[in-house]
């Protein structure tokens, strides 16, 4: 099992610029989550989604938004992409929404410029 | 509001130095209390949930512990291959599965 993947590793964008984060976890998992990290800051959650069908926005939701495309796929898309936005960005799943343990991904490096 | 401190920000340690991690949340109904290793470039790796005062799990040099106030990380005669930064997370009641994060211990293990 590759558990959850993300892609790309690496993004550079200009500002104003549009991409979306893909994320695809192979664990039947039923909740999924973006998060970002900033040094000297803990990870952060962006938006989740609890069960296939539904999202809802974590503690720094604006400037983003999600799509649960099936059980496996959740996309984080910057649509007018700010410096603001230059963190690393992971995804994670879990088994359940509740108190079960989160497996997260590789993450994706992203710069604006 | 919820939060997870983390002490000390970084530590450095000769192989076969034990020492602990420490990890303290804000007692408002912890749920559950997750730790994480994070090598560099690298996503959270996932080692140990507790979610009882009392608790204690381990593995191979690493053992966690929870009380009502705080968790360690206890490392036993630690390697160089055990650097890395450690993150230590909480979910409580009312936050669904929302993960609150400390800012993490860098640890360096010298030969």
């Amino acid at each position: 099992n590759a558990g959850v993947t993300q892609t790309p590793k690496f993004q550079v964008l200009k500002t104003g610029q549009s991409m979306t984060l893909q994320c695809a976890q192979d664990m039947n998992h039923n909740s999924m989550y973006w998060y970002r990290q900033d040094p000297g800051m803990g990870l952060r959650l962006i938006y989740y989604s609890a069960s296939e069908g539904t999202t809802d926005k974590g503690e720094v939701p604006n400037g983003y938004n999600v799509s649960r495309l099936n059980k496996r796929e959740f996309s984080l898309r910057l649509e007018s992409a700010a410096p603001s936005q230059t963190s690393v960005y992971f995804c994670a799943s879990s088994e359940r929404w509740g108190t079960d343990t989160q497996y997260f991904g590789p993450g994706t490096r992203l710069t604006v410029l | 509001e919820d939060q997870v401190t983390q002490s000390p920000e970084a530590l450095r340690l000769q192989e076969g130095e034990s020492s602990s991690l420490n990890c303290s949340y804000t007692v408002s109904g912890l749920r559950g209390l997750f730790w994480y290793r994070q090598d560099p470039g690298k996503g959270p790796e996932f080692l140990f949930t507790l979610y009882s005062a009392g608790e204690e799990k381990e593995k191979e040099r690493l053992k966690a512990t929870l009380t009502k106030k705080e968790s360690f990380l206890h490392i036993t005669a630690p390697k160089p291959e055990d650097s890395a930064t450690y993150l230590c997370a909480g979910t409580f009641t009312g936050g669904g599965n929302k993960l609150t994060f400390g800012t993490g211990t860098q640890l360096k293990v010298e030969l």
